[in-house]
């Protein structure tokens, strides 16, 4: 069945860094645009950043840009996301996603079961 | 804050009709960017609930719906059901690049 597992997650100091990973199963990967989405606790959703399915266009929120870097493996069907200089505020419940089309017009209609990144001394 | 305006709660009893407002800009809902929506429920991860405005995929019962006028959008849930308790998200796409949330509307079923 469609599948999206995520890893990665831990407890990290502030300034350290961490790399997250996300594997895909039960469909085409790399057809599909992939984002991440961050949930602080008891908080709401947060857009971090998206590929397209070649990898060619990303894009990142201003929270993130210049410390975090998205990318994928295509013939492993895995999306990851390298996270440096991480804050505080960074600390969150991370989430793969799976677009059903464009960005620019189809949600995410496929959703990994989270990741938790806490940022603390 | 939230690009993307949402009341932070709504109710109703069971059988009533709700609506969940979602307020954005000419940059965003209001650029023609497409609105979708997301139910989470407790200790879960988001479920797409309508995609491009007004559309639902296979599974979500057609209780619920969504709309678009100009700068904002809205969910409607018919029927309430003590499981529609949860938190709902609307999410578009803005100009600037970004993908933009709603803040999240808790919804209590009375």
């Amino acid at each position: 069945q469609v599948q999206l597992v995520e890893s990665g997650g831990g407890l990290v100091k502030p300034g350290g860094s961490l790399r997250l990973s996300c594997a895909a199963s039960g469909f085409t990967f790399s057809d599909y645009y992939m984002s991440w989405i961050r949930q602080t606790p008891g908080k709401g959703l947060e857009w971090v950043s998206h590929i397209s399915g070649s990898g060619s266009s990303i894009n990142y929120a201003d929270s993130v840009k210049g410390r975090f870097t998205i990318s994928r493996d295509n013939a492993k069907n895995s999306l990851y996301l390298q996270m440096n200089s991480l804050r505080a505020e960074d600390t969150a419940v991370y989430y793969c996603a799976s677009y059903s089309g464009s960005p620019h017009w189809d949600g995410m209609d496929v959703w990994g079961q989270g990741t938790t990144v806490t940022v603390s001394s | 804050q939230s690009v993307l305006t949402q009341p932070p709660s709504v109710s109703g009893a069971p059988g009533q009709r709700v609506t969940i407002s979602c307020s954005g800009s000419s940059s965003s809902i209001g650029a023609g960017y497409g609105v979708n929506w997301y139910q989470q429920l407790p200790g879960t991860a988001p479920k797409l609930l309508i995609f491009g405005d007004s559309n639902r995929p296979s599974g979500v019962p057609d209780r619920f719906s969504g709309s678009k006028s100009g700068t904002s959008a809205s969910l409607a849930i018919t029927g309430l059901q003590a499981e529609d308790e949860a938190d709902y998200y609307c999410q578009s796409y803005d100009s600037s690049l970004s993908v933009v949330f709603g803040g999240g509307t808790k919804l209590t079923v009375l």
